[in-house]
């Protein structure tokens, strides 16, 4: 089955940029998706197709996919950023979706 | 405004059923897919299952295929997930969310019903 790996968490300051990874065989040639997941809240779709935004989310989300690795990036980071993220592919091998392991971003 | 409304979730003995369900407004539901995602606690996403929009194509998680069945009634606007032969692992809090093709995308998500199971 594919399989999406995450760093387990990502510290930053405030300002500052964060950088999320989702890394996967190949992963380039499907389209991503992130959500953001604040604690007892459901997710949030915050980049679909690799580097579009649903409106309503700010220009500081933002999102590419190249190789085997695609990258959430968050810049002038908040203190409301701070939260879980999840990148998402469809795999069309088995039909099934698949979630990343998950990234807690800490804003210092 | 896209609503989705879970309900059904509970306290269930292992070996034991319930039902899900999952109301949806502000949209034409009948023209979406529609899925159901879980969390077990302070655990990730895992995605459950999959039904199209007319309900004709369906698809499961290896580690519910057998024990749960999806449907959907357009009529009423309404999701749901059988759930037969729990288990401790299939507890968790679960999710409907819309569905977007091509790309799969799930981008509006209700806010959970918490399944527990436990004797």
């Amino acid at each position: 089955s594919y399989v999406l790996t995450q760093p387990p968490s990502v510290s930053v300051a405030p300002g500052q940029t964060a950088r999320i990874t989702c890394g996967g065989n190949n992963i380039g040639s499907k389209s991503v998706h992130w959500y953001q997941q604040k604690p007892g809240q459901a997710p949030v779709l915050v980049v679909y197709d690799d580097s579009d935004r649903p409106s309503g989310i700010p220009e500081r989300f933002s999102g590419s996919n190249s190789g085997n690795t695609a990258t959430l990036t968050i810049s002038r980071v908040e203190a409301g950023d701070e939260a879980d993220y999840y990148c998402q592919v469809w795999d069309s091998s088995s039909d099934h979706y698949v979630f990343g392991t998950g990234t807690k971003v800490t804003v210092l | 405004e896209v609503q989705l409304v879970e309900s059904g979730g509970g306290l269930v003995q292992p070996g034991g059923s319930l039902r899900l369900s999952c109301a949806a407004s502000g949209f034409t539901f009948s023209s979406y897919e529609m899925n159901w995602v879980r969390q077990a606690p302070g655990k990730g996403l895992e995605w459950v299952s999959y039904i199209s929009s007319s309900g004709s194509t369906i698809y499961y998680a290896d580690s519910v295929k057998g024990r749960f069945t999806i449907s959907r009634d357009n009529a009423k606007n309404s999701l749901y997930l059988q759930m037969n032969s729990l288990r401790a692992e299939d507890t968790a809090v679960y999710y409907c969310a819309r569905g977007v093709v091509p790309a799969a995308i799930l981008d509006y998500w209700g806010q959970g019903t918490l399944v527990t199971v436990s004797s």
